[in-house]
């Protein structure tokens, strides 16, 4: 049963510490999307990547996130440092290339910055 | 931005009923798709509209596509206790071939027994 992926399902972590947040994409699919999940602003695209290369990355904070596929099988996003205004829930997924595919999602890490 | 804007916010309805959800977009479209989330979960696809497609069926499930309004409806008729979640509809970038995929804020559905 091939699924995305996401560890760790929950980080509690104390604000200026870094954190780090890993998705495993489906095998054979060639984009991924990180996603934040908040009350206030509900889900927000981050980047994404095409063959782990970045298409796009603009709905990112630059100075404290950083999004990398350092493979095929993995990608990860990092905050450092991170702020208790991070506290939200992210998700990865992940898709075939092609204008008319469905994205599958992670199960999301719950980040708590306290 | 092109992010999709759900309609209403929040729906409450008695099992049996039908649930009829609404997305707005601002630019053109390849494509609109319908997810569903459960509670603390991922989300999960349903359904993908083509933008040269004006309805399609699923299941229980109709979306409708109109993009001459640059809207579209999910429709979940003899709704279920089980169909209790959010909906979200998502578009793809600006008509190009980039693949971005833009989620609205969704509708919180809730059905009761």
């Amino acid at each position: 049963d091939a699924r995305v992926t996401q560890t760790p399902r929950h980080k509690v972590t104390e604000m200026g510490q870094e954190v780090t947040m890993r998705c495993q994409p489906i095998l054979g699919h060639n984009t991924v999307f990180w996603y934040r999940q908040t009350m206030m602003q509900g889900l927000e695209l981050l980047a994404y990547f095409r063959n782990r290369a970045p298409l796009d990355d603009s709905g990112m904070p630059k100075d404290r996130f950083s999004a990398e596929m350092p493979d095929a099988t993995l990608a990860t996003l990092k905050i450092q440092p991170s702020e208790p205004r991070d506290s939200a829930v992210y998700f990865c997924a992940s898709a075939r290339q092609g204008m008319n595919t469905e994205a599958f999602f992670g199960q999301g890490t719950r980040l708590t910055v306290v | 931005s092109q992010q999709g804007e759900e309609d209403p916010q929040a729906l409450s309805i008695q099992e049996g009923e039908n649930a009829t959800m609404n997305c707005s977009y601002k630019t053109s479209i390849n494509n609109l798709q319908w997810y569903r989330q459960n509670s603390g979960r991922g989300l999960v696809h349903l359904i993908l509209i083509r933008s040269n497609e004006r309805e399609k069926h699923s299941g229980r499930l109709r979306v409708t596509l109109d993009t001459s309004k640059k809207s579209s409806s999910l429709l979940i008729t003899a709704s279920r206790a089980a169909d209790t979640a959010s909906y979200f509809c998502a578009t793809d970038g600006d008509g190009g071939s980039q693949g971005n995929l833009i989620f609205g804020k969704g509708t919180k559905l809730s059905v009761k027994p």
